[in-house]
């Protein structure tokens, strides 16, 4: 049982939009900056999102980040067939700890 | 271009220490700037932090897995390292070591590629 909730699998079609969304409480998201990363099959993650809504050098726009309160939502517009992976939220939680969200399989139609 | 790279046994007898070496290339693990961690991921399953080390001389581990838990540091050789000890089938896993930021912030720049660790007799 994972500290933040992701849903388990989203999908869409080829060059639509898509949201993944991440749930936490005031422990962790509601104080804390997320980070979002994919983990395209047998990778290790990659950092897509950091402090909510920045994207890293070489990220392209089309990933986006948000949150509000305590829940955050990544963003994927433009889908394309390469961006079916797992994708994971992260941040600090008062516990003293690093936590992430269960993951969600995202699905290309 | 930093990069990471994990190293140790894939097979550790349940009971015993799974041990694990991260070396660091391209850059210093003497960095004030960022903290160094250990993140794991059972097969099939979601990722879980293990712990992080600053080399200011904190180290922070996971709730859940302190009291089997050690993180270690050799600057001259550039490298840390992971101990967790009586392991059992649930801890077998890939284990990434990877770069983050400030705690409050903690995002995960570079990753190595990962290793897997069985815990079976």
């Amino acid at each position: 049982q994972s500290v933040l909730t992701q849903p388990p699998s989203v999908s869409a079609a080829p060059g639509q939009k898509v949201t993944v969304s991440c749930s936490g409480s005031s422990s962790n998201i509601g104080n804390h900056y997320v980070s979002w990363y994919q983990q395209l099959p047998g990778t290790a993650p990659k950092l897509l999102i950091y402090d909510n809504n920045k994207r890293p050098s070489g990220i392209p726009d089309r990933f986006s980040g948000s949150k509000s309160g305590t829940s955050a939502t990544l963003g994927i517009t433009g889908l394309q067939t390469g961006d079916e992976a797992d994708y994971y939220c992260g941040t600090w939680d008062s516990s003293l700890s690093v936590v992430f969200g269960g993951g969600t399989k995202l699905t290309v139609l | 271009q930093l990069q990471l790279q994990e190293s140790g046994p894939g097979l550790v007898k349940p009971s015993e220490t799974l041990s694990l070496t991260c070396t660091v290339s391209g850059g210093s693990i003497s960095s004030s700037s960022y903290y160094w961690g250990w993140i794991r991921q059972p097969p099939g399953k979601g990722l879980e932090w293990i712990g992080s080390f600053y080399y200011g001389g904190s180290t922070f581990y996971n709730p859940s897995l302190k009291s089997r838990v050690t993180i270690s540091v050799d600057t001259s050789k550039n490298q840390f390292s992971l101990r967790l000890s009586s392991v059992t089938a649930a801890d077998t896993a890939v284990y990434y070591c990877a770069r983050h930021h400030e705690l409050g912030r903690p995002y995960f720049d570079y990753w190595g590629q990962g290793t897997l660790v069985t815990v079976s007799s």
